[in-house]
């Protein structure tokens, strides 16, 4: 089934711990993106790529780095966790343009404690 | 000022009703608008896409698009006890997506 698979799915953290979200696609979509979604607040943007090779940051960006080695994997890494990083992280995906709208992964519930 | 803004409710409508939701934006060289449902506990599922003004229907979804007054709306006819969810406006300016913090929808059987 064509889509985006996000691991773990949920994860409590020690404060100060690395981590590493991960996120593959299967739809050979160019453009992948990181979402946290908080009470209140939305969806914010994290960093995004918008081909392999490259990545960008968005309205929230510190405290996270990401890499696109290839077209399907995009990576979330939290070199130093704190709580204020606990959120829900989605990983969505599109063809360049956005014309046709994200698709969505099913999310990872992280808890920093 | 936010780039998409919408009522963040509760909206309460009663069973067979039609729920009508509402979003505005600022940016006016936004092209393409999106609806998306989600869930409680559950990722946002694109729903609804329009790029032109006027009316676009699906089922028992119609967008609506005004770009002269920047503004985009959900119509949800026949409301079902399913339909209750968070709904979010995004916006599509210059490849980068701006969500709305969503307005949460309960249908009441």
């Amino acid at each position: 089934i064509a889509g985006i698979t996000q691991a773990p799915t949920s994860q409590i953290l020690a404060a100060g711990r690395r981590m590493t979200l991960r996120c593959t696609q299967d739809m050979r979509h160019n453009a992948m993106y990181w979402y946290r979604q908080d009470l209140g607040l939305g969806l914010r943007l994290i960093h995004y790529s918008n081909t392999a090779g490259t990545t960008g940051k968005g309205e929230v960006p510190d405290g996270y780095s990401v890499s696109r080695a290839n077209t399907d994997d995009f990576p979330l890494t939290l070199a130093s966790a704190v709580p204020s990083q606990t959120s829900v992280y989605f990983c969505a995906s599109s063809a360049l343009g956005g014309d046709y709208g994200y698709t969505f992964g099913s999310g990872t519930r992280l808890t920093v404690v | 000022q936010k780039e998409v803004e919408q009522n963040s409710g509760p909206l309460s409508v009663p069973e067979g009703a039609i729920a009508s939701l509402n979003c505005t934006y600022s940016d006016r060289v936004s092209q393409s608008f999106f609806w998306y449902r989600q869930y409680s506990g559950k990722s946002p599922e694109l729903i609804m896409s329009i790029y032109s003004n006027g009316d676009k229907e699906d089922g028992r979804f119609t967008a609506q698009l005004n770009k002269a007054s920047q503004y985009v709306s959900l119509l949800i006819r026949d409301s079902q006890p399913s339909d209750s969810a968070t709904y979010l406006c995004a916006v599509n300016v210059g490849n980068q997506f701006y969500f709305g913090t969503g307005t949460s929808l309960t249908v009441i059987p």
